[in-house]
C-alpha cells in the first residue's frame, strides 16, 4: 500500500473486555513495530518483527498484551483483560528492514478503556 | 527509565525566528538519531537524522548540532514557518536494536 495503516482508529472498549488492533505495513517492508504512545509523551516500543518472526518483545508491558504477524505482513495487537492504563495511542511503523533505517508510521488506533 | 530527554516541552516563534530543540541522552551505545515530526491526527514523520560520526547535517531549512562528548543533540529550524507548527520528537537507537527510543516531545507554534 501507499502507507502504513492502521484500524480501527478509535476503540473505546470497558474494562475487562479483550480488544484486538490491526496493521497494514507497506507492502515491501519486512520490520514492522508496534509502539505505545501516552498523550503528551513519544512512543514506546513494544514490540517488533522481523517478517513473522518476533525478536523482541521485551517492551510489552506485562503478559496480557500479545502481538501477532502470522504470514510476515499484517499484524495485530492484542490486549486481554483491558485496564484504564491500557488507554493510549497505539501506533504500528514499518522498514525495509535493515538495521536502523527510516520508520514509517501509521495514523495510530487510540483506545480508549472505561 | 527515559534515555533521552528533550526540552522545552512547548516553544512558541514569529514567522522567520529560529526555533531550536534539544536532547540529551544516556545510553552512549547509540547511534543513530532522528528526528521525527507530527501533525495533529498524523502518524511521526521523519524529518533528519544523524549519525555520530558528523557534528552537523542539513537538510533545507533543517538543521542537526551533534555532541557526542556532551551526549546531546539539537535541532534548529531557520526562517521557520507556520507551516513548521508541529510536534517534534528527537528519537535514538543503536545497531544491535532495531526499536527507536523516543524523547517526549515539544510543540512548537509558528505565530504568523
Amino acid at each position: 500500500g501507499a502507507g502504513v495503516s492502521q484500524s480501527p482508529r478509535y476503540k473505546v472498549t470497558k474494562r475487562g473486555q479483550d480488544v484486538t488492533l490491526r496493521c497494514d505495513p507497506i507492502s515491501s517492508h519486512a520490520t514492522l513495530y508496534w509502539y505505545q504512545q501516552a498523550l503528551g509523551q513519544g512512543p514506546e516500543f513494544l514490540t517488533y518483527f522481523n517478517y513473522e518472526a518476533q525478536p523482541d518483545k521485551s517492551g510489552l508491558p506485562s503478559d496480557r498484551f500479545s502481538a501477532e504477524r502470522p504470514e510476515g505482513s499484517i499484524s495485530t495487537l492484542t490486549i486481554q483483560r483491558t485496564e484504564q492504563r491500557d488507554s493510549a495511542m497505539y501506533r504500528c511503523a514499518s522498514s525495509l528492514g535493515r538495521n536502523t533505517d527510516t520508520q514509517y508510521f501509521g495514523p495510530g488506533t487510540r483506545l480508549t478503556v472505561l | 527509565q527515559q534515555q533521552v530527554k528533550q526540552s522545552p516541552q512547548s516553544l512558541i516563534v514569529q514567522k522567520g525566528g529560529i526555533p531550536i530543540i534539544n536532547c540529551a541522552y544516556e545510553n552512549t551505545a547509540f547511534d543513530y538519531f532522528p528526528w521525527y515530526q507530527q501533525f495533529p491526527g498524523k502518524g511521526p514523520a521523519l524529518l533528519i537524522a544523524i549519525r555520530p560520526d558528523v557534528s552537523e547535517k542539513k537538510e533545507g531549512r533543517f538543521t542537526i548540532s551533534f555532541n557526542k562528548s556532551a551526549k546531546q543533540f539539537s535541532l534548529h529550524i531557520m526562517d521557520s514557518q507556520p507551516g513548521d507548527s508541529a510536534t517534534y520528537f528527537c528519537a535514538a537507537s543503536w545497531s544491535s536494536a532495531r526499536q527507536l527510543t523516543f524523547g517526549s516531545g515539544t510543540q512548537l507554534t509558528v505565530l504568523p
